[in-house]
């Protein structure tokens, strides 16, 4: 299993340009999760996916449209690049480990993209 | 609203114990984790714990939870090297929403 893998893993951009992050999990995860990672800020969720076909909006959503067309995918798309979207992009799915019948939601990280908008 | 938040940097001597703490906001949260991330890498999880439990230990882990002060933290026996990373405390709220710390920069200096 490849886990989840994402592409490209560095891109840098001129302000106002447009670039789709891909994300694809090979473990048949239901969830699936965009973030971004500043300095100090830890982890953001952008937008997340319950299910193929299914997107919601996350803690910090604007600038950002996803799309979850097939339930291994989830596409982040920028339409107009903003130096404030300088960040580390990580896209994340989640398992229910199922113990004593709860959900534990343990998440499977990417190795993330790695984003400039000069 | 929920919120998670951890000191950004702990240094320790090989050998020695570390404890990183973090303290929580929402009181229902099920599940308290803590996630590893090693430079360049995505997080990965190290360990959890469920809301009814006091300790976990797992090897050379040991979690503490005191859900009356919502205060969890990690203790790493015999750092090594090889423990340098950022650590990430987060709970689950919501369901399958997790929320994160800004995360915890481990220094193990030999």
């Amino acid at each position: 299993n490849a886990g989840v893998t994402q592409t490209p893993k560095f891109r840098v951009l001129k302000t106002g340009q447009s670039m789709t992050l891909l994300c694809a999990q090979d473990m048949n995860h239901e969830y699936m999760y965009w973030y971004r990672q500043d300095p100090g800020m830890g982890l953001r969720l952008i937008h997340y996916s319950v299910g193929e076909g299914t997107t919601a909006k996350g803690e910090v959503p604007d600038g950002y449209n996803v799309s979850r067309l097939k339930k291994q995918n989830f596409l982040l798309g920028l339409e107009s690049a903003a130096p404030s979207q300088t960040s580390v992009y990580f896209c994340a799915s989640s398992s229910l480990l199922g113990l004593a019948g709860l959900a534990v939601y343990e998440q499977f990280f990417g190795p993330g993209t790695r984003l400039t908008v000069l | 609203g929920e919120d998670v938040e951890q000191s950004l940097f702990l240094s320790v001597r090989e050998g020695d114990s570390s404890v990183i703490n973090c303290t929580y906001t929402d009181s229902s949260s099920t599940y308290l984790y803590w996630y590893k991330q090693e430079p360049g890498a995505g997080l990965q999880l190290l360990t959890y714990i469920f809301s009814n439990m006091d300790m976990k230990q797992d090897q050379r882990l040991t979690v503490l939870l005191n859900k009356k002060d919502k205060h969890l933290s990690l203790r790493i026996a015999d750092t090594q090297t090889g423990d340098s990373a950022i650590y990430f405390c987060a709970e689950m709220a919501g369901g399958f929403k997790t929320i994160f710390g800004a995360g915890t920069r481990l220094f193990v200096k030999a």
